[in-house]
């Protein structure tokens, strides 16, 4: 069935460092692909997506490349900052006519100044 | 623009109780998805409601079940209520070709 594999946590980083979460996923048909973030005391809220192969989802300094040929949406940021601390969770929709849902279990990022 | 509001923000029943949550969707979204999550994990899929009726359902039992109204609000409603059902309970609301879920706050619901 589909699902989302998602690098388990916490990732902690100096401030400035690279990050990269790495997420890949199972799905039939072309699914669409979501980061979504939720931070400390705050609601899920949408980060970034991609709808098709080979889109570029970006927002925030953040980016992920939907890659069709290794099924993978990895999320990475050149320099993080200590507000980006935070759950990051990888997610897609599919389904016939998608209307099914699925979410990685999340990474906890931790950033350090 | 009105987000998406939930209530009750906490809950407590007994094990076998039946419990019903309410969600408001955001302004113009006339799709309703509910989610289950366990603490340290990611939000797992119950179902969605479109134009008042289940669109799409995950790996639950029937005994979660839900309505959507005509103003596009939902309701979860979960009967015979276990211990393994307490979670956080998320409700997003979205407006189709886009598929973005726009999240409430959540209801926490602790089974006792």
């Amino acid at each position: 069935g589909d699902s989302v594999t998602q690098m388990e946590g916490p990732v902690t980083l100096s401030e400035e460092a690279f990050l990269t979460i790495n997420c890949t996923y199972t799905a039939t048909g072309y699914p669409s692909l979501f980061w979504y973030v939720q931070y400390p005391g705050e609601g899920l809220q949408l980060l970034l997506k991609a709808t098709k192969a080979d889109d570029k989802g970006s927002n925030k300094g953040f980016e992920a490349t939907y890659r069709k040929e290794t099924t993978s949406f990895h999320l990475e940021k050149g320099s993080v900052q200590v507000s980006d601390s935070a759950v990051y969770f990888c997610a897609l929709i599919a389904g016939d006519n998608f209307n099914k849902f699925y979410f990685g279990s999340g990474t906890k990022l931790n950033v350090k100044p | 623009e009105t987000g998406v509001t939930q209530s009750p923000t906490h809950l407590i029943k007994t094990r076998g109780q039946q419990v019903t949550l309410r969600c408001s969707s955001q302004s113009g979204h006339n799709t309703v998805s509910w989610y289950q999550q366990a603490l340290g994990q990611g939000p797992q899929f119950i179902f969605q409601y479109y134009r008042e009726e289940e669109n799409g359902r995950g790996n639950f039992p029937p005994r979660f079940s839900g309505l959507q109204f005509p103003n596009y609000s939902s309701e979860l409603n979960v009967n015979a209520l276990e211990l393994d059902d307490s979670a956080l309970y998320l409700c997003a609301s979205s407006l189709p070709p886009s598929y973005e879920q726009y999240f409430g706050p959540g209801t926490r619901l602790t089974v006792t």
